[in-house]
């Protein structure tokens, strides 16, 4: 069965804190992808990874970064929680295929106090 | 910018009503996919459909890509409570860039 995992379900943190949420997938995709998930915005996209050490800006990356040292690893970084971060994190991965279909963790769950 | 709009949001029927979802865009889409997720977890797909016009069925639930490849919908024949969830659509851009581009999602609630 195809897997992806994030290190966490649900995480606390304090404002102003460095913040890591990590994902690792065992299907060997080439895509990886964080997305945010708020009520009524739907699924936006933080920053994807195309390869090993590739990144590239989603549609808010404002207050995060990324990082992609294996294949099977990316990290979402938050630099300095802030409460307006305080949302459910998705990692996705997908292989480069004619048509992109996304295979997702179950989730983080982050509050910021 | 590419969006999907999808709708309604909300949605609570009594079990063996029938429902549509709409996912409308201006944009073309070489391809589009339904997911749902479940309370606590990931999106999971169930679908995707690459030609225009193109019907598939899945048991109950039944997907249609427009014929210009800019809209979908999701049909559900007979809803059942097993079929409460969030379900979201998303579109992959003509470019293929890897990116989907996600409609906000239907709640939908499936009352006994």
């Amino acid at each position: 069965d195809v897997k992806v995992t994030q290190s966490s379900r649900y995480l606390v943190k304090r404002t102003g804190e460095k913040v890591f949420l990590e994902c690792v997938q065992d299907m060997d995709h080439e895509n990886m992808f964080w997305y945010r998930q708020d009520p009524g915005l739907g699924l936006r996209l933080i920053y994807f990874s195309y390869d090993v050490k590739m990144k590239e800006k989603g549609d808010i990356p404002e207050g995060y970064s990324v990082s992609r040292e294996k294949k099977e690893r990316f990290s979402l970084i938050l630099e300095s929680a802030s409460t307006n971060q305080t949302s459910m994190y998705l990692c996705a991965s997908s292989p480069q295929a004619e048509y992109t279909e996304a295979f997702f963790g179950q989730g983080t769950r982050l509050t910021v106090v | 910018t590419q969006l999907l709009e999808q709708s309604p949001q909300f949605l609570s029927i009594q079990e063996g009503e029938n429902l549509t979802v709409y996912c409308n865009s201006s944009s073309v889409f070489s391809s589009l996919q339904w997911y749902r997720q479940e309370p606590g977890e990931g999106p999971v797909l169930l679908v995707t459909v690459v030609t225009g016009g193109e019907v598939k069925k899945l048991k109950r639930l039944t997907f249609q890509f427009g014929d210009a490849r800019k809209d979908s919908s999701l049909h559900i024949t007979a809803a059942q409570p097993g079929d409460t969830g969030l379900y979201l659509c998303a579109g992959d851009p003509s470019s293929n860039t890897g990116k989907l581009i996600f409609g906000q999602g239907t709640t939908l609630q499936v009352k006994p």
